[in-house]
């Protein structure tokens, strides 16, 4: 079974571009989370999506940030107009939802450098 | 509200020792516990969980946590630890009754094993 795929893994953008993340969750998972990391950092949460809906978008910056989960196809983090302290590492995790211990399968990441 | 603290930022251990990383949580319900490793440049590994039961939880890579109701903990042990054990390991908490499915992170501890 192939686990939650995240492409590119590496991603460079100037200044002012925008950065466009994909996360592929694990066959069957409805509910995906993303999360921001910088360097010998913990984890901050972002963005929690099921299939269409954004439960909660609480972590995530109010500008130049969104996500989307659509009914086909895998979920987006869109960066607009990137700054260098959007530069970290953007891990995607999913859940099958029915699991009562909520456990969290995660992709790879990818990792933004702004230049 | 629920939080989770792992108190300290980095642990060393020598090699063959036994190593212990601490964590404590704060839920209102009953708590579903999980411990991640994260190896350099690499996405987040699930290595066990306490659901429910026996206290005392096995899992990957010959790790081990107790959860203790009464302390709020559930600290990672294992009895003998590998230079390879060297990596980063976080703590999450979800409360069984959240039906969000979202888990509360710790800080992260730094785990260094020395030849």
């Amino acid at each position: 079974n192939a686990g939650v795929m995240q492409n590119p893994r590496h991603l460079v953008r100037r200044r002012g571009q925008e950065a466009r993340l994909r996360c592929s969750p694990v066959k069957g998972h409805s509910h995906v989370y993303w999360y921001r990391q910088l360097p010998e950092e913990g984890l901050k949460f972002m963005v929690y999506l099921q299939k269409e809906n954004i439960i909660d978008e609480s972590g995530m910056p109010k500008e130049r940030f969104s996500a989307e989960f659509p009914k086909e196809g895998p979920s987006i983090l869109r960066i607009q107009q990137v700054v260098r302290g959007d530069s970290a590492a953007y891990f995607c995790a999913s859940s099958p939802g029915t699991a009562a211990s909520g456990e969290q399968y995660f992709g790879p990441g990818t990792r933004l450098t702004v230049t | 509200a629920q939080s989770v603290a792992q108190p300290e930022d980095q642990v060393n251990v020598a090699e063959g020792n036994p190593l212990t990383v601490k964590c404590t949580y704060s839920v209102s319900g009953n708590p579903y516990l999980f411990w991640y490793v994260q190896y350099p440049n690499r996405g987040l590994q699930f290595l066990l969980k306490y659901i429910t039961g026996d206290n005392l939880v096995k899992g990957s890579y010959g790790f081990e946590a107790e959860f203790n109701k009464s302390q709020t903990s559930f600290h990672l042990k294992k009895p003998s630890a590998l230079v390879s054990d060297s990596a980063l390991y976080f703590c999450a908490v979800r409360d069984w009754r959240d039906s969000n499915y979202q888990l509360i992170w710790g800080a992260g501890t730094k785990l260094i094993i020395k030849p």
